[in-house]
């Protein structure tokens, strides 16, 4: 069975700071994808990165990057120069096609001002 | 904003009763996907429905059920609703094209309260 883990319920980290949220998966397919969803209090799941498991180079979006460790099944996300904006609960997601996600059960960041 | 919106956004139903909630994709999208969100949980995946046909089925009940229309809007059907099935529900559309897909765009959500 396919699973997504998130050791880390809660985070918090001060403005400017660097942060990085974990996440380990369990799969055996070889072609699959990550993702890092952001899930602020309006409820709305928002795509912060993505990593398609064939690319060994790390995705980086502006100020997010993950480091993707695929022999160990690791995809943690990096968050640097954190703002206030970034306070959420972020998702660590795996696909492996063209059918449903499985979440992790999330990692609450607060940003401290 | 994503495209992807839902309705209501907010329902309250009395336990036996039934419900439906709907979806409208983003604009292009041919997939939809619905999750169960309970609260401090991450998403759980309900089905997901390709050109109008259930392509895939989470571990959720037949009184849990969908439609999805040419227009690649859908709804969510629940039959005989537990208190359990109070939650966070959450429509996800992509554009799936042979084997490959784009990632999944999320609505905001209908909360559903049952008492």
């Amino acid at each position: 069975a396919q699973t997504v883990t998130q050791s880390q319920p809660e985070m918090s980290v001060q403005e400017a700071e660097t942060v990085t949220l974990s996440c380990t998966y369990d799969t055996s397919e070889n072609n699959y994808y990550l993702f890092w969803y952001k899930q602020p209090p309006s409820r709305q799941m928002i795509l912060v990165i993505r990593q398609e498991a064939y690319k060994q180079q790390n995705a980086t979006e502006n100020r997010f990057s993950v480091n993707f460790q695929k022999a160990a099944k690791s995809f943690s996300l990096k968050i640097s120069d954190s703002q206030l904006g970034d306070t959420a609960m972020y998702f660590c997601a795996f696909t492996s096609g063209t059918y449903k996600y499985i979440f992790g059960t999330g990692t609450r960041l607060k940003v401290l001002a | 904003e994503t495209g992807v919106t839902q309705s209501p956004t907010h329902l309250i139903k009395t336990r036996g009763q039934q419900v439906t909630l709907r979806c409208s994709s983003q604009s292009g999208h041919n997939t939809v996907s619905w999750y169960q969100q309970a609260l401090g949980q991450g998403p759980q995946f309900i089905f997901q429905y390709y050109r109008e046909e259930e392509n895939g089925r989470g571990n959720f009940p037949p009184r849990f059920s969908g439609l999805q229309f040419p227009n690649y809007s859908s709804e969510l059907n629940v039959n005989a609703l537990e208190l359990d099935d109070s939650a966070l529900y959450l429509c996800a559309s992509s554009l799936v094209v042979s084997t490959m897909t784009t990632e999944a765009f999320f609505g905001q959500g209908t909360r559903l309260t049952v008492v």
